[in-house]
């Protein structure tokens, strides 16, 4: 069974464009989590879907960044327009129940971005 | 709000020794589950351990074993006889309802 996959691994783009980054989870998986990890700090929590409503999304920076999950499949995570603090590496997880039971989130590779 | 400390950048140990990790958390919830994920070089964070704050009992899993202690809020990650593939940033996280909150991570190098 494939894991969760992320695309681009890596991304490298000037202050003010816009880049895609995208997440496929584990088959079946209803909720999908995105993360970030700045250089050196701790890994914080973006947002949540659970299928593809949004649960969750304390953890959005700010409006320049926008988050999908149509269709409650992948997921999509836009930056427009990007900003150089907006740099590192960004995760995305996905488990299968959402209940407080133990449910183990599984990652994937992260996208590094980096903005010039 | 939830926060979770990790008070060592960078650990080293000798191979086939024992390295312990530490952890503190902050939070005012009584059910929440703590976790410690390893993630390798250019590679994948895959769950190590995990432990329910309601089990008294700590967590095993071959090598590594998790010193809980609920009262002081600590966590630590306790490796034994370490092997070269242990080499890894070492996370610890805290969860209550759903998000995970992480520590800064601890990078663990194996010296052979």
């Amino acid at each position: 069974e494939a894991g969760v996959t992320q695309f681009p691994s890596h991304s490298v783009i000037e202050k003010g464009q816009t880049v895609t980054l995208r997440c496929d989870p584990i088959s079946g998986h209803d909720n999908l989590y995105w993360y970030r990890r700045v250089m050196g700090k701790e890994i914080k929590f973006l947002l949540h879907f659970v299928k593809e409503s949004k649960q969750d999304e304390s953890g959005m920076p700010n409006n320049r960044f926008l988050a999908e999950r149509t269709g409650g499949t992948y997921s999509t995570l836009k930056v427009q327009p990007a900003e150089l603090e907006d740099s590192g590496v960004y995760f995305c997880a996905s488990s299968q129940t959402r209940d407080r039971a133990y449910n183990e989130q599984f990652f994937g590779p992260g996208t590094r971005l980096t903005v010039l | 709000a939830q926060t979770v400390t990790q008070s060592q950048p960078e650990m080293s140990v000798q191979e086939a020794e024992t390295v312990t990790l530490s952890c503190t958390y902050d939070t005012s919830e009584s059910d929440y589950y703590l976790f410690w994920y390893k993630q390798p070089p250019s590679r994948q964070m895959i769950l190590v351990i995990r432990q329910e704050a309601y089990k008294q009992q700590n967590a095993t899993e071959n090598r590594f074993s998790v010193n809980f202690q609920k009262a002081a809020k600590s966590f630590s990650l306790k490796i034994s006889d370490s092997q070269l593939g242990d080499a890894a940033m070492y996370f610890c996280a805290f969860r209550g309802a759903q998000k995970l909150v992480f520590g800064q991570g601890t990078r663990l190098t194996i010296n052979p």
